[in-house]
């Protein structure tokens, strides 16, 4: 299973934007690329998920690298909510590898 | 619609004893994961269901064990408890279950086991 790497944590304050990185680099081309983040107390929710191209829905935007060799999840505008461990994780199957993911901590 | 759901929420059991957890997903999702959660191990791929069939296993022990059935309701059981089963379980459902990572995942709250 391809390894992704991400910082153990990060900053913001709330609406700012931020951007999540995680570095990939022996994805494989059927490898997808998904975020997950996970709150205090509660169980995983999906944020996004991309193959090859930017990808954008209402919670966040993932942009991906030409060489796909790394993406960055965006959070436009921070809220004291988003405050969660992010995990980035690449697939081919429908089986989920995380690994230990980037802590999120938003400031008012 | 109604999210994935898990029972029971909480639960006590001695070492030794077994344990059947349930999960029933999202209306119209075909595909049941289960993983487990520790502070130690972080979220651990346990296996998963798709049209009754298990397709992905994880690097878990025999005592270890799901099911799916036709409604797609899934359990999983846990024989010969150990204090390191002590856990938080997920179950997560995905709409069509490709099996090519194309689809996202739903979770449920979880099933908190504490092993005595």
């Amino acid at each position: 299973d391809a390894k992704t790497t991400q910082p153990n944590s990060m900053e913001s304050n709330e609406e700012e934007p931020v951007h999540l990185p995680c570095n990939h680099s022996t994805i494989s081309g059927t490898d997808y690329i998904h975020w997950y983040r996970q709150l205090p107390s509660q169980g995983p929710e999906y944020v996004i998920h991309g193959l090859t191209s930017n990808v954008n829905n209402r919670m966040a935007s993932l942009a991906i690298a030409e060489d796909r060799k790394s993406s960055t999840l965006i959070l436009h505008r921070a809220t004291l909510r988003d405050a969660a461990v992010y995990y980035c994780i690449l697939s081919y199957t429908d089986k989920l590898i995380f690994g230990t993911g980037t802590r999120l901590q938003v400031f008012p | 619609k109604a999210g994935v759901t898990q029972t029971p929420r909480y639960l006590i059991k001695t070492r030794g004893q077994q344990v059947t957890l349930s999960c029933s997903p999202i209306s119209g999702h075909r595909s049941v994961s289960w993983y487990q959660q520790t502070p130690g191990q972080g979220l651990q791929f346990l296996f998963e269901y798709f049209s009754e069939t298990q397709r992905n296993k994880g690097n878990f022990p025999g005592r270890f064990s799901g099911r799916q059935f036709s409604n797609s309701r899934s359990e999983m059981n846990v024989s010969t408890l150990e204090l390191g089963d002590s856990a938080l379980y997920l179950c997560a459902s995905s709409l069509l279950g490709q099996g090519k990572g194309s689809y996202e995942q739903y979770f449920g709250p979880g099933t908190r086991l504490t092993v005595t």
